[in-house]
């Protein structure tokens, strides 16, 4: 089976802080991992994704995070937060499971930046 | 591009009603999926489908019916709403299935 964890349902931050949000995997396949971001009353948005290569991945407003294949996590990071940054951000992994690929979403953690 | 659009926004139901939510999308994906948002349980498939004509149970199918006649359409039946369909529901669609996908911006349902 495939599953996500997100360690934190909620991170409250100041702004200009830096934040870490957390994700873990399991899976017994090869996986690309995505990031996305829910901002209030919306649809939720590709932030960025590991499909191969370089692990770590960034995003064109600051945000990175790096593919730990021995950890199985895929954790977010961004060095200094803006409150625009308040959002839900949801963790994702796809993987090849009985010759179909099978995305499994995490459960989201709320992200509150504090002025 | 419009992308990936849902209609209605919000709706209240009462217990025993039936309603359809409509997605559409103008990117030519073949895949598209309908999920259901509920507090700390993240997004949940209800179904999918890789193509006009063919459709497949998610996670939580009980409850709702989907058809693709096309591939721009993907209608979500509720057939006799349940105060536990009472959710946020999105529509995605894909251009390689299990891979990024476009979300529409929601549907608020309540079940009374």
């Amino acid at each position: 089976a495939q599953s996500v964890t997100q360690l934190d349902s909620q991170v409250p931050v100041f702004e200009e802080a830096p934040v870490e949000l957390r994700c873990n995997y399991s899976s017994s396949v090869s996986v690309y991992l995505f990031w996305y971001v829910q901002y209030p009353n919306q649809g939720l948005q590709l932030l960025l994704k590991y499909l191969s290569g370089s692990t770590l991945v960034e995003s064109i407003n600051g945000f990175e995070a790096e593919f730990n294949k021995s950890q199985t996590s895929f954790h977010l990071r961004k060095p200094s937060v803006h409150i625009s940054d308040t959002a839900e951000y949801f963790c994702a992994v796809s993987g090849l499971i009985q010759g179909a690929q099978k995305l499994v979403f995490g459960q989201g953690t709320r992200l509150t930046i504090n002025p | 591009n419009a992308g990936v659009t849902q209609t209605p926004k919000f709706q209240v139901l009462k217990t025993g009603q039936s309603m359809t939510l409509q997605c559409a999308q103008d990117m030519n994906h073949e895949y598209m999926s309908w999920y259901r948002q509920d507090p700390g349980m993240g997004l949940r498939l209800i179904h999918y489908s890789v193509g006009a004509g063919i459709t497949d149970q998610g996670e939580v199918p009980n409850g709702y019916n989907v058809s693709r006649s096309t591939t721009e359409d993907f209608p979500l039946r509720l057939l006799s709403a349940a105060p536990s369909q009472t959710s946020v529901y999105f529509c995605a669609s894909s251009q390689t299935w299990g891979f990024e996908q476009y979300f529409g911006p929601g549907t608020r349902l309540t079940v009374t």
